[in-house]
């Protein structure tokens, strides 16, 4: 079965400018989460939405926001675009339920502000 | 903020060797992944334990969780060329196929030499 599709694969935007992300999940997947990492930080979680909801944010600026449409398919957005936005973001799936059994991710938007 | 520490930070062996690295994690657990990076693409998953478990295999893979020292190992065995990547703990505080997110550590950079 396909993957986990992030869209575009390389981005470069100037600073100021808006930028928004892609993410299919795998089929049947309900729940979307987002990471961004970067080589000071690391790995950090952004958000995540199921059935069109987010269910949880993480401690991110408000510039950075996304939705999650009713086919599943997410898109993430930054705005503003900052130097220190620089990063590859990450986007995985995950099945739903009270057992978690691991996550799916994608290969990620390499996303370069100049 | 990172919930797991990876140790050590890099490690270089010899093909056939066997791997080891370590997590370290600071707050209770629904359960604890481990994903493997290449050259700054997409995570593979690898291996899920959960809170309740004590250790798991997955072919040449085995992963422990002490959940007293809040603590995890990752045993490679028999180590290969395509083992060279990065490796990461994540932690997910409580099931729901993602409402959390995950919590990754720093990560351990596997070489393996030839």
């Amino acid at each position: 079965k396909a993957g986990v599709t992030q869209t575009p694969r390389y981005l470069i935007k100037t600073r100021g400018q808006q930028v928004t992300l892609s993410c299919s999940p795998i089929s049947g997947h309900r729940s979307v989460s987002w990471y961004q990492q970067t080589p000071g930080q690391g790995l950090q979680f952004l958000f995540e939405y199921f059935s069109e909801t987010q269910r949880n944010k993480g401690n991110f600026p408000g510039r950075f926001s996304g939705r999650q449409f009713s086919n599943s398919r997410s898109e993430m957005n930054v705005s503003t675009l900052e130097l220190g936005d620089s990063a590859l973001y990450l986007c995985a799936s995950s099945r739903t339920g009270t057992v978690n059994y691991g996550y799916t991710f994608g290969s990620g938007t390499r996303l370069t502000v100049v | 903020s990172q919930q797991g520490e990876e140790d050590p930070q890099a490690l270089s062996i010899q093909e056939g060797e066997n791997a080891t690295m370590n997590c370290s994690y600071k707050t209770s657990i629904n359960n604890l992944q481990w994903y493997r990076q290449n050259s700054g693409r997409g995570l593979v998953h690898l291996i899920l334990i959960r809170s309740n478990e004590r250790e798991k295999h997955s072919g040449r893979l085995r992963v422990t969780l002490d959940t007293s020292k809040k603590s995890s190992s990752l045993l490679i065995t028999a180590s290969r060329a395509a083992d060279t990547a990065s490796y990461f703990c994540a932690t997910e505080l409580r099931s729901g196929g993602g409402a959390d997110g995950l919590t990754f550590g720093k990560g351990t950079h596997l070489i393996i030499q030839p």
